[in-house]
């Protein structure tokens, strides 16, 4: 079973408006981390956002926002008044295992494109 | 820049052959993440290296190793090489063992096999 599923492998969205990407991760662990990163034509992984399995709040950094439903064990990523610069790969990423064991598990990627 | 360097930046080898691939940390940083990207995939975890010592184990093919050395910097040495482990391959370093936040990735090694 996927650990970390991404269903949307592509998706368009207009210049300034939100766009609302998924992800769903499967953990029996209680203590895990959730990561969204991007990944421009150019090909370096930059980080976005994080979420940890104990945090109440739901994430924020800037125009990005996580999603963050743990009984659906979903992990959406929002990002709001989408520019063109925001057209790259889209990875979710989950770490679990116990301390000093951690792995890091990806999800397949979505990629985005901004319209004009 | 996020500060993690890695070298060569490209690297076409043939079959066979045996090709070691160089990562420095950002400065202060003690563990170290090995990462491999085949085209149009998802990052697959490979192993974790903290302060030398290696901590986890993902998805590493035997043919592959890694170390961590004392000044931080580590090494995946990747022997009798396939057509299929061309690929990106990335570093990732973290502060702590504990990498509550993110990590931060190099440009990456592309990783051609003919």
């Amino acid at each position: 079973a996927q650990k970390i599923t991404q269903t949307q492998p592509g998706m368009f969205v207009q210049e300034k408006e939100a766009v609302t990407l998924d992800c769903t991760y499967d953990t029996s662990d209680q203590s895990y981390g959730l990561f969204w990163y991007k990944q421009p034509s150019s090909g370096e992984m930059i980080f976005l956002i994080y979420q940890g399995s104990y945090d109440e709040q739901n994430a924020t950094e800037g125009r990005y926002s996580l999603n963050f439903q743990k009984a659906r064990k979903s992990a959406n990523l929002v990002i709001s008044a989408s520019q063109l610069g925001d057209s790259a790969m889209y990875f979710c990423a989950m770490r679990e295992g116990d301390s000093g064991t951690y792995k890091y598990i990806f999800g397949t990627g979505t990629r985005l494109k901004v319209l004009a | 820049d996020s500060g993690v360097t890695q070298t060569p930046k490209h690297l076409i080898t043939a079959t066979g052959q045996r090709v070691t691939l160089r990562c420095s940390p950002r400065s202060g940083d003690l563990s170290v993440y090995w990462y491999q990207q085949s085209l149009d995939q998802g990052l697959q975890f490979l192993i974790q290296y903290y302060n030398g010592e290696e901590r986890a184990k993902g998805n590493i093919l035997e043919r592959f190793s890694a170390q961590q050395f004392p000044d931080l910097h580590s090494e995946l040495n990747l022997s009798s090489l396939e057509l299929g482990d061309s690929a990106l391959y990335f570093c990732a370093s973290t502060q702590s063992g504990l990498s509550y936040n993110e990590q931060f990735f190099g440009p990456g090694t592309r990783l051609t096999v003919l």
